[in-house]
């Protein structure tokens, strides 16, 4: 089975502009939760789909968005980028919600630097 | 929320030398995962634990949660340079959080 992929795996932004990234889960995974790591505040949960629904949302900014589509492939987006955005962006995928207790899978990762 | 404490923060072992990292919580723990990564990479799923006195074990790692699920501890034995990395636990608290992360333990392997 293939893992969880991130596209893409680096990318640089300015202030202000706005970025999207994607996750695929692992094939049959429907459950898709995005991270933030940072050397500061390491590893923070952004938010969690699960069959296309928002389930939970991390203290985060209206500027952080996400969606999931029917093949539970997810896209985050980050609008009006700021330095302190500049991060680790991790997604991972379950087979079942956040709560269920079973195993969650990582994907690698995208390196997002704000200049 | 749920907060973990990770100890130590940072380690370097002599290679074949064991060594244990433990990961203490402010809340009982119902799904205690514990993650490695690479610098800058993503993470590694080593192992999850759920009920008190649970021991799991994936080669030479072996991972235990306490009967009273507050504390779980990594116990690595005949340490590797492969074993090199950080060393994170999570924790899941129901969902309303996602997984909770521990700041992690930074171990090196000296050879």
């Amino acid at each position: 089975k293939a893992g969880v992929t991130q596209t893409p795996r680096y990318l640089i932004k300015t202030r202000g502009q706005q970025v999207t990234l994607s996750c695929s889960p692992i094939s049959g995974h429907r459950s898709v939760s995005w991270y933030q790591q940072t050397p500061g505040q390491g590893l923070q949960f952004l938010f969690e789909y699960f069959s296309e629904t928002q389930r939970n949302k991390g203290n985060f900014p209206g500027r952080f968005s996400g969606r999931q589509f029917s093949n539970s492939r997810s896209e985050m987006n980050v609008s009006t980028l700021e330095l302190g955005d500049s991060a680790l962006y991790l997604c991972a995928s379950q087979g079942y919600p956040l709560g269920s207790y079973n195993e969650q899978f990582f994907g690698p990762g995208t390196r997002l630097t704000v200049l | 929320s749920q907060e973990l404490e990770q100890s130590p923060q940072s380690l370097i072992v002599q290679e074949g030398k064991n060594l244990t990292i433990n990961c203490t919580s402010s809340k009982t723990l119902y799904g205690l995962y514990w993650y490695k990564q690479k610098y800058g990479e993503g993470l590694i799923f080593l192992m999850m634990l759920q009920k008190g006195g649970e021991e799991k074990s994936h080669e030479k790692i072996t991972a235990k949660l306490d009967e009273k699920k507050q504390q779980s501890s990594l116990h690595i034995t005949a340490s590797q340079p492969s074993h090199a990395g950080i060393y994170l636990c999570g924790a899941d608290g129901g969902g309303a959080d996602g997984l909770t992360f521990g700041k992690g333990t930074h171990l090196i392997i000296q050879p």
